[in-house]
């Protein structure tokens, strides 16, 4: 069965500070993907990462890939209040392709003034 | 090109009673994922599915949660005789193809 962790799971930071939310994964996988979700709303993406070596910023957010570590990491450069909001990875398992992705538990991030 | 539809978007029902909820897919999308999300959780995939097929319902419930992508109209997700523990958020996302999932904005169910 594919898993995906994230942690932290909650995180709390000052603007202007950096910081980096790690997923791993424990097989194979296709394509990798970060969405944002605020509270009492949907999933919005951030990025699709597919293939090793991936990077792809947009922002104040950068999203890479490493296939081989089964890992992808989403660093936080000097953070703003608006980035507040709980952040999840979810990978699409080669196996199973095209028909589901896994979740990880999210991140919840607070950016404190 | 309107985004994901699902209606309703809240939704209170007493225990036993039937829930119904349908994700009206982007144009084009004939690709159809519900996802499942308990409080504080992640979301848990449910059900895939094409028009008129169930492709992968491996992460339904065996029993009271049915779902139908049909030729004509919306895909629904049906809960019979609903339990406190049904109470979540349902999330439907669409594709044109099987790849990049855009979701819609959630229907939050509440079982009293």
């Amino acid at each position: 069965e594919l898993k995906v962790e994230q942690n932290p799971l909650f995180l709390s930071m000052q603007e202007g500070k950096n910081y980096t939310i790690y997923c791993n994964y424990s097989t194979t996988s296709d394509r990798l993907y970060w969405y944002r979700q605020d509270p009492g709303k949907s999933l919005e993406s951030l990025f699709v990462l597919l293939s090793n070596g991936a990077v792809k910023q947009e922002g104040r957010l950068m999203a890479s890939l490493d296939t081989k570590a089964r890992l992808s990491t989403l660093h936080i450069t000097a953070a703003v209040h608006d980035l507040s909001a709980t952040y999840f990875c979810a990978v699409d398992a080669a196996e199973t392709s095209g028909s589901r992705l896994t979740f990880g538990e999210g991140t919840q991030l607070t950016v404190n003034p | 090109n309107a985004g994901v539809m699902q209606n309703p978007r809240h939704l209170v029902r007493r225990r036993g009673q039937e829930a119904r909820l349908r994700c009206s897919p982007m144009k084009g999308h004939s690709h159809v994922y519900w996802y499942r999300q308990l409080p504080e959780e992640g979301l848990k995939f449910m059900v895939y599915l094409q028009k008129e097929n169930i492709i992968d319902e491996s992460g339904m419930p065996k029993e009271r949660f049915s779902a139908e992508f049909p030729k004509e109209g919306p895909s629904i997700l049906r809960i019979q005789q609903v339990v406190r523990g049904d109470s979540a958020a349902y999330f439907c996302a669409s594709s044109p193809r099987p790849d990049t999932q855009y979701f819609g904005p959630g229907t939050r169910l509440t079982v009293l």
